[in-house]
């Protein structure tokens, strides 16, 4: 059973980037299995797909976001990462990485609150 | 691409049923057979209950099934219980390897 950890600073000031990081247990995010992905949930708000990823580095994003988004993966360490440029107070909220397989998100992490402030 | 719409809330008495709508367009819910829907309890993180628009993964109850008509997906709580009182999302394929969530639903158990 696939676990995933996210991890990063819970604090970012405007206009400068979010960087998270997604580290996979039980499972290799080499597998053909799955892509893998960011979903974000503002304070009192609903899910937003971010986008995915693939282990060869096939990406989707979300087109609100794509212009800001990347996500890359570290095959060695397991690892996949988000990067969000030139944040505002919008995008303080959740962040959860997620495997899909297939059609669905069936692993998530546990979620980490980053609120952008000065 | 534009959040799937979901009622806000619902509400439902022990035993009874519910169904949670959850619509969008010819560009997602009424393309693709890929509907899933997760739950949500407060400060978890969301858990698969349905995939590919009827599928239940293994340790869901069986008291929770999904459909789909047209641009709308559904899905029916039959039996409530109080563990069932969450918030619930839909999430659709919109395309190119895109995804769509609706906006949430607050299921309260009376």
């Amino acid at each position: 059973q696939l676990q995933l950890q996210e991890s990063g600073p819970g604090l970012v000031k405007p206009s400068e980037t979010l960087s998270l990081t997604c580290t996979v247990s039980g499972g290799s995010i080499s597998s053909a299995r799955y892509y893998w992905g960011f979903i974000r949930q503002p304070p009192g708000k609903g899910l937003e797909w971010i986008g995915n990823m693939y282990y060869s580095g096939y990406t989707h994003y979300n087109p609100s976001l794509k212009s800001r988004v990347t996500i890359s993966v570290e095959t060695s360490k397991n690892q996949f990462s988000l990067k969000l440029s030139s944040v505002t107070a919008a995008d303080t909220a959740v962040y959860y990485c997620a495997s899909l397989r297939d059609n669905f998100f069936d692993y998530w992490g546990q979620g980490i609150l980053v609120t952008v402030s000065s | 691409q534009s959040a799937l719409t979901q009622p806000a809330s619902v509400s439902g008495s022990p035993g009874q049923s519910i169904t949670i709508s959850c619509i969008g367009t010819s560009s997602d819910v009424g393309s693709y057979n890929l509907v899933s829907w997760y739950q949500q309890h407060p400060g978890k993180a969301p858990k698969l209950m349905i995939y590919e628009g009827t599928k239940r993964p293994s340790g869901v109850s069986n008291r929770f099934s999904g459909s789909k008509s047209g641009n709308t997906a559904s899905l029916t709580i039959s039996g409530l219980q109080a563990e069932d009182e969450a918030d619930y999302y839909c999430c659709s394929s919109a395309g190119s390897g895109t995804w769509v969530f609706g906006g949430g639903t607050k299921l309260t158990v009376l």
